[in-house]
């Protein structure tokens, strides 16, 4: 299985700060990668796939970038609603798996 | 609107079963690869099982570990996917979630399966 170990396990940051979130996969992937936004009691969103692409309605402080096989969201201009976990999986081979989460909060 | 809308949780003990379905609307289902995925209670997520569409034979992948005592299968008819889970072990204990799309860009808001003597 691919494994997908995901860093920091948590971060604290003030509003309008860049934060960068990372995840290396133990294999390569091929840019399969996606990452997914959860809130308190709420189902994951998906923020961004293929490594790069922006889902529709998700705010362009969102990006994603990749170097061989490691991956990384980067918020920008961080927002108050950005508190969140934040989680990345790999959609390139079975069985999917997914990173340990990174739990963001604001100061 | 896509709606997805999971049902069938609960608390069980050690050893039985549980059938968990999912009902979809606002797009295609015939045509959809629907999957299972469980969030446990240290918020690990974990997918579990996919099912593809009739053209694709209704080709079915499992996650090992649960291969064997989880059954995915969908009715095109009902535009609905279930989960059947045997055996049900304490650490299968989660929140079940159905998604559509690869990855998963809709999520149902997931059912509670506790297992617990």
């Amino acid at each position: 299985d691919i494994q997908m170990t995901q860093s920091p396990a948590s971060l604290s940051a003030s509003l309008g700060e860049t934060v960068t979130i990372e995840c290396l996969a133990s294999e390569d992937i091929y840019s399969n990668l996606a990452w997914y936004q959860q809130k308190p009691g709420k189902s994951p969103q998906l923020l961004i796939y293929d490594a790069s692409s922006l889902q529709d309605g998700v705010p362009s402080r969102f990006s994603g970038s990749e170097s061989g096989t490691q991956y990384s969201l980067e918020i920008n201009s961080l927002q108050s609603e950005d508190a969140a976990t934040y989680f990345c999986q790999q959609h390139h081979d079975y069985p999917y798996t997914f990173g340990a989460g990174t739990k963001l909060e604001l100061k | 609107e896509v709606q997805l809308v999971e049902t069938g949780g609960g608390l069980v003990q050690p050893g039985n079963s549980l059938k968990l379905s999912c009902a979809t609307s606002g797009f295609t289902f015939s045509t959809a690869w629907m999957n299972w995925i469980r969030q446990t209670p240290g918020k690990r997520l974990e997918w579990l099982a996919q099912i593809e569409d009739k053209s694709n034979n209704y080709f079915i992948s499992y996650l090992e570990s649960v291969k064997g005592r989880f059954t995915i299968s969908r009715d095109d008819s009902k535009s609905s996917v279930y989960l059947q889970m045997n055996n049900l072990k304490e650490e299968d204990t989660a929140i079940y979630y159905c998604t559509w799309g690869s990855p998963f860009a809709y999520w149902g808001q997931g059912t509670l399966v506790t297992v617990s003597s």
